[in-house]
């Protein structure tokens, strides 16, 4: 069965540089998310969208923002990169049209800040 | 906010035999959804099971099992047969109705001793 894509794998910036996370839904899935995952943490919600429009916001800094495009894939966008923004980001989709709404998790973007 | 509690930061568990996670979670509502997500060293998210709050049957994924105890507020997660495989970190997860923010515990690392 097809799963949650994600680009890159890993990515490697500099202080200060910008970068851009992609996410590609399960095919028919309608909802995406946005999550971080410092090393020994949970994850944490960033940010989703249902149907291209932002659903629900968590603790995503400002100089972080996202979209959800006709096609329904995701980009995060992160700008003036810190050495804290070092983590596993990772992308979930779900179907709202689903009973529990079951979030699937791609493998994640491990972005490394130096 | 919802509080998802793990209260066991590792278990170990001797291969084929039983281990049991526990999970507590705070909320005033009475409809909700819980989810068990397995993280093994690649660090890839995989949904393992869920429950719906409404239902009073307790969630069965193969080896994988839960006790539901909805007016304790309590969702452990029993892993028969342990394999090698199984080894993980487990994270329990909480996802209201219409919500979007799944929270989680802060998870449990299962070893299995071959």
């Amino acid at each position: 069965a097809a799963g949650v894509i994600q680009s890159p794998r890993h990515l490697i910036k500099e202080k200060r540089e910008t970068a851009t996370l992609k996410c590609y839904p399960i095919p028919r899935h309608d909802t995406v998310y946005w999550y971080q995952q410092g090393p020994g943490q949970d994850p944490q919600f960033l940010i989703s969208f249902y149907e291209k429009m932002q659903s629900d916001k968590g603790s995503i800094p400002d100089r972080f923002s996202a979209q959800q495009f006709s096609d329904y894939h995701s980009e995060l966008n992160m700008s003036s990169l810190e050495l804290g923004d070092s983590a596993l980001y990772f992308c979930a989709s779900s179907f709202a049209g689903e009973i529990t709404d079951t979030q699937y998790f791609g493998p994640g973007t491990r972005l490394t800040v130096l | 906010a919802q509080t998802v509690t793990q209260s066991q930061p590792e278990m170990s568990v001797q291969e084929a035999e039983t281990v049991t996670l526990s999970c507590t979670y705070d909320t005033s509502e009475s409809d909700y959804y819980l989810f068990w997500y397995k993280q093994p060293p690649s660090r890839q998210m995989i949904l393992v099971i869920r429950q719906e709050a409404y239902k009073q049957q307790n969630a069965t994924e193969n080896r994988f099992s839960v006790n539901f105890q909805k007016a304790a507020k309590s969702f452990s997660l029993k892993i028969s047969d342990s394999q090698l495989g199984d080894a993980a970190m487990y994270f329990c997860a909480y996802l209201g109705i219409g919500d979007y923010k799944l929270s989680f515990g802060a998870g449990t690392t299962v070893t299995v001793r071959a």
